[in-house]
């Protein structure tokens, strides 16, 4: 079975200052990793993917994130927050041997990023 | 705008009812996906089909169904509703090939059982 951890409920960042969202997941094969926000009442927005190659991945508004397959984790990054990037953040991975097909995700619980001006 | 929509956009309705969702994937995107969100349980998949066909399952109940129609727009069918059930439901959708996989989320139903 596939899971993943955020062990960050809540991550409070000053504007301009860099911020990480951590994640670690856990799959039987090799991964692939995704990096979703959620604004509230929206559905989720996709922000990046690892799926093979260089481990840091680059995505929308600004941020990135590192594959660090020996550690298990897909950290989230920023170089500079903005008050506009507060909101719910969720890794999200799925076994590349899961099947034929994209299955399903499985996602952390969430954390929620709070920038401050 | 992520190009999934879903109707209705909120539900409240009685315990012991049956609700249909529905939602329509990005256009030429042959995957559907449901997912439900609830604050004990998270972000949970419960289905997926691929081209009306269902692909895999997830946590998904007895008392939930889904179809995809030969148009692509899928229902998720909701029988004999329990109070537990209230929740957002997400259907979401993706072209499956090669360094692909990310799925494109609709805005959500958010159904009330009273």
């Amino acid at each position: 079975a596939q899971s993943v951890a955020q062990p960050e409920d809540q991550v409070n960042v000053a504007e301009g200052n860099p911020l990480t969202v951590k994640c670690t997941y856990s799959v039987s094969g090799n991964p692939y990793l995704f990096w979703y926000v959620q604004y509230p009442n929206r559905g989720l927005q996709f922000l990046l993917k690892y799926i093979t190659g260089d481990n840091l991945v680059k995505g929308s508004y600004g941020f990135e994130a590192e594959f660090n397959k020996s550690q298990t984790s897909f950290h989230l990054k920023k170089p500079s927050a903005l008050v506009s990037d507060s909101a719910l953040y969720f890794c999200a991975v799925r076994d590349m041997y899961s099947g034929g097909g994209a299955d399903g995700l499985t996602f952390g619980k969430g954390t929620h990023l709070i920038i401050q001006p | 705008d992520s190009g999934v929509t879903q109707t209705p956009k909120h539900l409240i309705t009685a315990t012991g009812q049956r609700v249909t969702l529905r939602c329509s994937p990005r256009s030429g995107d042959l995957s559907v996906y449901w997912y439900q969100q609830s604050l004990d349980q998270g972000l949970q998949f419960l289905i997926q089909y691929y081209n009306g066909e269902e692909r895999a399952k997830g946590n998904i109940l007895e008392r939930f169904s889904a179809q995809q129609f030969p148009d692509l727009h899928s229902e998720l069918n909701l029988s004999s509703l329990e109070l537990g059930d209230s929740a957002l439901y997400f259907c979401a959708s993706s072209v499956e090939g090669l360094d692909s996989y990310e799925q494109y989320f609709g805005p959500g139903t958010r159904l009330t059982v009273t």
